[in-house]
């Protein structure tokens, strides 16, 4: 079963930093690239950043670029997302996504998302 | 970069058809065949429908279409039924290498 489980939510203090790990199983991860997308408490989706199957291509949201950083470690299957600065916008639900091919041609596997509150 | 703009809410009636909006620009929507859709059911994980404007996953039924008109893309959907009832996302690639998303239309089937 293709499967995507994100962890390391919780609750941060603005300015703090955290890293978002998201490990997959039931595909071969190394042939994909690897999404990221955010949802604010009753809001709708917002596109994070991408990294592309080998992890040498990246691309980031203008709300995130300079505070955020993807990355990927094929070898353990496994997609990362480090936040710094975090503001209290950044307060959302994070999905990792698998893009169904190529890069920014959509994602068809979804994570059951892990929260992050940024507050004091 | 601006949200895709689409319809706040839909309704209508089981078995009838709906086409819900998204309007971009020519710098995502009308500049690239990258739009896809996704379904967000309450309390539920998005699921893709439609990517590359019209193709739809394995396991979508072919009720569900897509098409792209100049800056807007259109996502149809016949033969309602009540499970339906969902948040729809449109989302297009764009000149500045990112993705946007539209704001979301609620669909209702009464």
């Amino acid at each position: 079963e293709v499967q995507l489980l994100e962890s390391g939510g919780g609750l941060v203090q603005p300015g703090g930093s955290q890293r978002l790990s998201c490990a997959a199983s039931g595909f071969t991860f190394s042939s994909y690239a690897m999404t990221w997308v955010r949802q604010p408490p009753g809001k709708g989706l917002e596109w994070v950043a991408v990294t592309g199957a080998s992890g040498y291509t990246k691309y980031y949201s203008d709300s995130v670029r300079g505070r955020f950083t993807i990355s990927r470690d094929n070898s353990k299957s496994t997609l990362y997302l480090e936040m710094n600065s975090l503001r209290v916008e950044d307060t959302a639900v994070y999905y990792c996504a698998k893009d169904v091919a190529g890069i920014f041609n959509g994602m068809d596997v979804w994570g059951q998302g892990t929260t992050v509150t940024v507050s004091s | 970069q601006s949200a895709l703009t689409q319809p706040p809410s839909v309704s209508r009636s089981p078995g009838q058809s709906v086409t819900i909006s998204c309007t971009g620009t020519s710098s995502d929507i009308g500049g690239f065949n990258r739009v896809s859709w996704y379904q967000q059911a309450p309390g539920t994980v998005p699921k893709l429908i439609i990517y590359e404007v019209s193709n739809r996953p394995s396991g979508v039924p072919d009720r569900f279409s897509g098409s792209k008109s100049g800056n807007t893309a259109s996502l149809t959907i016949s033969g309602l039924q009540a499970g339906d009832e969902a948040d729809y996302y449109c989302s297009s690639y764009t000149s500045s290498s990112t993705v946007v998303f539209g704001g979301g239309t609620k669909l209702t089937v009464l």
